[in-house]
């Protein structure tokens, strides 16, 4: 199966801070990557699919880019209702795999 | 309307058997691939597994000796079998589904279970 390296693990941000975090495959997985948003308790919900195609309802401050096997998710002027944990996935092959995540909390 | 939910055991003891229903309503499942991801208490995302809309299956490589979907489209209902559980089973189990390419639009609740004695 693809792995999928995403880091940091963890973040500190300020309100109206950019931050970004990125996802590394271990090949080429072509675009096929999403992003997804998870508050506690709660499912996790999709951003971003396709790189950098966002889902109905998600802010335009959310944005995706990358090619190959390198990839990054960034939000611009983080908003307190940001303050979540995000995971990629690919689903470049028939199986698919989560990043490890990346918990983004206020400084 | 588009509703997913799981169901299952909350208390499963080691070496046993877990048996997971994914109950859909607002869609047909040969419209929808529906996958499985599991999450451990305070840590990450797995994902485990997919039954397609032709009722292919596919399998996390690592999980897939123990692992087994399937489904009943007239009951629309999909369900999940992971053998031999270990206490590293523990975790929140959620369904969802997805349509074309990548995208995903809703999720079932969740369900919870523990693997102890």
């Amino acid at each position: 199966d693809i792995q999928m390296t995403q880091s940091p693990p963890s973040l500190s941000a300020s309100l109206g801070d950019k931050v970004t975090i990125t996802c590394q495959a271990s090949q080429n997985i072509n675009n096929y990557i999403a992003w997804y948003q998870q508050k506690p308790g709660k499912a996790p919900r999709q951003l971003i699919r396709y790189t950098s195609t966002l889902v109905s309802g998600t802010p335009s401050r959310f944005g995706g880019s990358g090619s190959g096997r390198d990839y990054s998710f960034s939000i611009s002027n983080v908003e307190s209702e940001d303050i979540a944990s995000y995971y990629c996935l690919q689903y470049d092959k028939l199986t698919w795999t989560f990043g490890g995540g990346t918990k983004v909390e206020l400084k | 309307q588009v509703q997913l939910k799981e169901s299952g055991p909350g208390l499963v003891q080691p070496s046993q058997t877990l048996s997971l229903t994914c109950t859909v309503s607002g869609f047909s499942l040969t419209s929808y691939n529906i996958h499985w991801v599991r999450q451990p208490p305070g840590k990450g995302l797995e994902w485990m597994g997919v039954i397609w809309t032709g009722g292919n299956t596919d399998y996390n490589s690592v999980l897939k000796p123990r692992l087994s979907i399937s489904r009943d489209t007239s009951e629309s209902q999909v369900f999940l079998t992971v053998n031999s559980l270990q206490a590293e089973d523990t975790g929140i189990y959620y369904c969802f589904r997805n349509s074309y390419g990548g995208y995903s639009d809703y999720w079932g609740q969740g369900v919870m279970v523990t693997v102890s004695s």
